[in-house]
């Protein structure tokens, strides 16, 4: 099975700080990897995304690194708001399908502590 | 407001009935999927539809099944229902090609 493994389960972090969640894929076909919020009773919006060819990518607070020879990426939230407090999923897919056909991860709650 | 409506919110059904949930897509979105989300897990891709064919599925059984509408709405019929299809589902729409589909907020679906 084709898996998305996602770490840390959850994550707490002080007002202003740095949260890191990371990401491991397993199957070389994918090359998109987009990172989606879900806040609770919402369905998942996405946040951030970025293909292989690339090795980091940032919006505003938002990092995505990648590293293809470890086939991992992660996700840096820069000065982190209690309004960034949420579940984090990282996810996989093959690009020709423009981000269906998704493979998530678990998921990473992040609570921001004012 | 993400232009993806999702009915109904919640819903309780006995193991062994059947159920359709409905999705409404942004006009325009031709691609939909469907995702199951179990209590504090990640999505899980079920199929997509495109151009109302099935054009893709996740590994779910034949008893989930779907169909996608010219008005750019979509069901997701489950037959034979068990304790375990008890989840969040969502659907997700866009154009095709394009990137970065928009969720629905899901049906809560609770089988007893």
């Amino acid at each position: 099975q084709q898996q998305v493994k996602q770490s840390p389960q959850s994550l707490i972090v002080q007002k202003g700080g740095i949260s890191i969640i990371n990401c491991a894929y397993e199957n070389t076909a994918f090359d998109y990897f987009p990172w989606y919020q879900q806040f609770p009773g919402k369905g998942p919006a996405l946040l951030i995304a970025i293909r292989p060819d690339v090795s980091e990518k940032k919006e505003g607070r938002f990092t995505i690194s990648f590293n293809k020879s470890a086939k991992q990426f992660s996700l840096h939230i820069m000065d982190s708001q209690p309004g960034d407090s949420a579940t984090y999923f990282c996810a996989g897919g093959p690009a020709e399908t423009s981000g269906s056909r998704l493979t998530f991860g678990e998921g990473t709650q992040l609570t921001v502590n004012p | 407001e993400t232009g993806v409506t999702q009915s109904p919110t919640h819903l309780i059904k006995t193991r062994g009935q059947q159920v359709t949930l409905r999705c409404s897509s942004q006009s325009g979105h031709n691609t939909v999927s469907w995702y199951q989300q179990a209590l504090g897990q990640g999505p899980q891709f079920i199929f997509q539809y495109y151009r109302e064919e099935e054009n893709g599925r996740g590994n779910f059984p034949p008893r989930f099944s779907g169909l996608q509408f010219p008005n750019y709405s979509s069901e997701l019929n489950v037959n034979a229902l068990e304790l375990d299809d008890s989840a969040l589902y969502l659907c997700a729409s866009s154009f095709s090609g394009g990137e970065g589909y928009t969720f629905g907020s899901g049906t809560r679906l609770t089988v007893v």
